[in-house]
């Protein structure tokens, strides 16, 4: 069965960087879309960035532009979200979650992982 | 960006009941990139709905997505146990955004 397994979280000061994972398995990783998205306590959704199935396209929110890179190892069916430049709002829960289809991506998401808290506090 | 407003934001029902979830959008979304997800407490959203109307793997037939252009509507004909929660729109026309959520509680 599809499993998306994030790890890295943690409480980071603000201005510093963190390294998320995403562990893929019961899937062809390297055909599929996955994106980040996150999701602040006790608030909504908020999409993040998606890395194409083969790394070659990668596109971010507006919110993190600039601070943060998505990449992954399809030989190692891992994702991964280097966080730089900390702000307290970026505090939330991160998901990796599968794009809906493989190939092209059509930004639904149709498998997600547990998620992992980052909490950016001094 | 588009901007999805979900009403109502809290909805009061009892088991057996049907639900009817509303998503406007700030502008015309294509029905092919409208979704629906269903989150509970303490875990990561499920898929319901892709394409406005066209149910995930595994979702039951009570589940239904109708709507067209900036009027979309999430429909659960008789709420089990387990529907309760709260309910996620998304559009992903543009840079994909979220709803802020319609919480299904028990009445």
């Amino acid at each position: 069965q599809v499993q998306l397994v994030e790890s890295g979280g943690g409480v980071v000061q603000p201005g510093r960087s963190l390294r998320l994972s995403c562990a893929a398995s019961g899937f062809t990783f390297n055909i599929y879309a996955i994106h980040w998205v996150r999701q602040a306590p006790g608030k909504g959704l908020e999409w993040v960035a998606v890395i194409s199935s083969d790394g070659s396209n990668k596109f971010y929110a507006d919110s993190v532009k600039g601070r943060f890179t998505i990449s992954r190892d399809n030989s190692q069916n891992t994702l991964f979200l280097q966080m730089n430049s900390l702000r307290a709002e970026d505090t939330a829960v991160y998901y990796c979650a599968r794009d809906g289809t493989s190939a092209t991506p059509s930004y639904y998401f149709d498998y997600w992982g547990q998620g992992t808290l980052v909490t950016v506090s001094s | 960006e588009i901007v999805l407003t979900q009403s109502p934001g809290t909805l009061p029902l009892s088991p057996g009941e049907r639900a009817t979830l509303s998503c406007r959008a700030s502008q015309s979304v294509s029905s092919s990139h409208l979704a629906w997800y269903q989150q509970k407490p303490g875990q990561a959203p499920r898929l319901l709905v892709y394409g406005a109307s066209s149910r995930a793997t595994g979702i039951p037939d009570r589940f239904s997505g109708s709507g067209s252009g900036t009027d979309f509507t999430l429909t659960i004909s008789r709420l089990e146990p387990e529907d309760f929660a709260v309910y996620y729109c998304q559009q992903f026309g543009s840079s994909p955004t979220f709803g802020p959520g319609t919480k299904v509680d028990i009445k």
